[in-house]
């Protein structure tokens, strides 16, 4: 059974660009997580996204927004990248909202310059 | 959701049984224990959870005092690919808002030959 996917896997941006993460869940999973990850540290939740609606929302500032699909494919924006935002960004899926048991895609590393 | 204290590393022979403690002493009654490790540069991988009752998967073993005030994560017999951070996170029943995850620093859990 195929994972959690996410595309690109590696990305180089400068900073003030844009930037779009796709994510797949799990086929029959609903709800799609985003979080960061810096270098030495456990990754911070950004969003979560339940049946196309946002459920839940991390500390982060408004650059930072996301969508799901009628497909519950998940894309995570980020506006005016700064230098800071450069980190792992991981993407999780579980069958519903409040299921703590939830599956990570290998994530995609976003490194700002 | 409770804050969790785990030790920063350990150290375990290949072939032993690996116990990871974790503390949380302000856990709530309806507030469950789940363990989760990352493998190097990949995304964190689920192990097991459990409310107040030891739990047993084909993973690990998870202990949970009677005070529910820490816990223990048990790997049987621990291999060179259980080399991984280790994160042990409290997170509420399933609220709205109760959604996320919310990891600490975790512990560095090394498998020696």
């Amino acid at each position: 059974d195929a994972g959690v996917t996410q595309s690109p896997t590696h990305l180089i941006k400068t900073r003030g660009q844009h930037v779009t993460l796709r994510c797949s869940p799990i086929s029959g999973h609903k709800s799609v997580s985003w979080y960061q990850q810096v270098l030495g540290q456990g990754p911070q939740f950004i969003f979560q996204y339940y049946e196309k609606e946002e459920r839940g929302r991390g500390n982060f500032p408004d650059r930072f927004s996301a969508r799901q699909f009628p497909n519950y494919s998940s894309e995570l924006n980020v506006n005016a990248l700064l230098l800071g935002d450069s980190a792992l960004y991981l993407c999780a899926s579980s069958l519903w909202a409040g299921d703590g048991e939830q599956y990570f895609g290998p994530g995609t590393r976003l490194t700002v310059t | 959701d409770a804050k969790t204290t785990q030790p920063t590393s350990m150290d375990c022979a290949e072939g032993r049984a690996a116990n990871l403690p974790c503390n949380h002493s302000t856990i709530s009654g309806n507030e469950y224990v789940y363990w989760y490790r990352q493998i190097h540069s990949q995304g964190p991988q689920y192990i097991i959870h459990g409310l107040k009752n030891n739990e047993t998967n084909e993973m690990a073993s998870l202990i949970i005092t009677e005070d529910r005030k820490s816990s223990t994560l048990i790997l049987p017999h621990a291999t060179l690919r259980d080399t991984a951070v280790y994160y042990c996170i409290v997170r509420g029943a399933s609220n709205f808002g109760n959604e996320k995850l919310t990891f600490g620093t975790g512990t560095r859990l090394t498998i020696i030959p």
